[in-house]
């Protein structure tokens, strides 16, 4: 999707390793968004920013930490990765309120804890 | 809290036939309402949103949707469906000045040819 990059876009790791993905924008979209999407469950909100250094928690933020140091990057780190972690990890970037511009979605990164 | 119910996970249709894809929202204040699509392997796509004005809304690929504030849905429609519309469709609600997005959990559509 132009103007946004997720990497990487596949990993697989171990149980109890750290794990960072990172999103990209182009955009300088001052929001961004990390979601999960697990079958049955629909995308989850994990993490949320809206500017450098200005970060929130989601519904599911437990196990997760974010990072926004820059405007073009949003950073996604596990901690301690899970097997529970096991999903599809999407980045969002918005211009402003939700209700006027919606969303931008990289294409996601698929990650698989073993 | 804002959150949004996709009653059937699957939804089948002939090629040709009208398409229907139901939602219904619970938000305090006034709704802010999208529909997003997604293929294969691939991130969402903005198809339409209902931000105020007329319930019906027109969007991309020739996707309209109905808001029903007394039945608190919106609900996607296509008059005929093409197997290309075979994809995976989320609806989505924010309130005002909330600038986070809720999700279903997605309705599959499935074309058939």
């Amino acid at each position: 999707d132009a103007g946004i990059t997720q990497s990487p876009r596949h990993k697989v790791t171990e149980t109890g390793t750290p794990v960072t993905l990172r999103c990209h924008q182009t955009e300088n979209h001052r929001y961004m968004y990390w979601y999960r999407q697990d079958p049955g469950h629909g995308l989850r909100l994990i993490h949320y920013s809206y500017g450098v250094k200005d970060t929130d928690k989601g519904e599911v933020s437990d196990g997760y930490s974010v990072s926004r140091s820059k405007t073009e990057d949003f950073l996604l780190t596990l901690e301690s990765a899970t097997s529970s972690q096991t999903s599809v990890y999407f980045c969002a970037i918005s211009l402003g309120h939700s209700e006027d511009y919606g969303y931008t979605f990289g294409s996601g990164t698929r990650l698989t804890v073993v | 809290a804002q959150s949004v119910a996709q009653p059937e996970d699957q939804v089948n249709v002939a090629e040709g036939n009208p398409l229907t894809v139901k939602c219904t929202y619970s938000v305090s204040g006034n709704p802010y309402l999208f529909w997003y699509v997604q293929y294969p392997n691939r991130g969402l796509q903005f198809l339409l949103k209902y931000i105020t004005g007329d319930n019906l809304v027109k969007g991309s690929y020739g996707f309209e949707a109905e808001f029903n504030k007394s039945q608190t849905s919106f609900h996607l429609k296509k008059p005929s469906a093409l197997v290309s519309d075979s994809a995976l469709y989320f609806c989505a609600v924010s309130a005002y000045g909330n600038n986070r997005l809720a999700f279903g959990k997605g309705n599959q559509v499935v074309v058939i040819p």
